[in-house]
């Protein structure tokens, strides 16, 4: 069965500084990646996504992830990290045809002044 | 182009009673699924529904229910409700299948007192 695993629960950077969060995923073949965030009290949005065009996506807010097969991994990196980018980050994996969403449990990034 | 509308946005519920929430997706989407999200499972996938048939259902009771209607608007009923019901419940649409990712709505927060 196709999962992911995002290695860290909490993650905090300051102002100015690189982001990055780890995810791992588990999948028989290539899979359809996503990372999305959740602002408080608010849905998801997608920043981007895997679809096997190119291993190293861009996306919104200066946001850009790695997929490499080798390690299994997709993790996501940011430059410098703002203060607006304070939120919880899932890394996603879609299944059965790309119907289904399987969400990790999610990362807490947190980013001090 | 407007966006995944779910509507109430809050709704408080006594045990036993039921609910029904409503989702209007993107227009010409005609994939709709729905998640439950809660502190201690996560993001869990309840069903997906295309051209009014359920294509996917998750692990979820019989009290969840859903369905879609020829505009492709969606709506989920819980039965009997109960405390654990309580969590943010999120739709997500998208034109066909999820391999480019789904857009998501802000989400019912159902509170069952």
């Amino acid at each position: 069965a196709q999962s992911v695993t995002q290695l860290d629960s909490h993650v905090s950077v300051s102002e100015g500084t690189p982001v990055l969060l780890r995810c791992n995923y588990s999948s028989s073949y290539s899979p359809s990646l996503f990372w999305y965030v959740q602002h408080p009290n608010k849905g998801l949005q997608l920043l981007l996504k895997y679809t096997s065009a190119a291993t190293l996506v861009k996306g919104i807010n200066g946001f850009e992830a790695e997929f490499k097969k080798s390690e299994t991994s997709f993790h996501l990196t940011k430059p410098s990290a703002h203060m607006s980018d304070a939120a919880e980050y899932f890394c996603v994996v879609s299944v059965l045809y790309g119907n289904k969403l399987v969400f990790g449990a999610g990362t807490i990034l947190r980013v001090k002044s | 182009k407007a966006g995944v509308t779910q509507t109430p946005r809050y709704l408080i519920k006594t045990r036993g009673q039921q609910v029904t929430l409503s989702c209007s997706p993107i227009s010409g989407h005609r994939s709709v699924s729905w998640y439950q999200q809660t502190p201690g499972q996560g993001l869990q996938f309840l069903f997906e529904y295309f051209s009014e048939t359920q294509r996917n259902k998750g692990n979820f009771p019989g009290r969840f229910s859903g369905r879609q209607f020829s505009n492709s608007r969606s709506e989920m009923n819980v039965s009997t409700l109960e405390l654990g019901d309580s969590a943010l419940y999120l739709c997500a649409s998208n034109p066909q299948t999820g391999y480019d990712g789904y857009t998501f709505g802000s989400g019912t927060r159902l509170t069952v007192v």
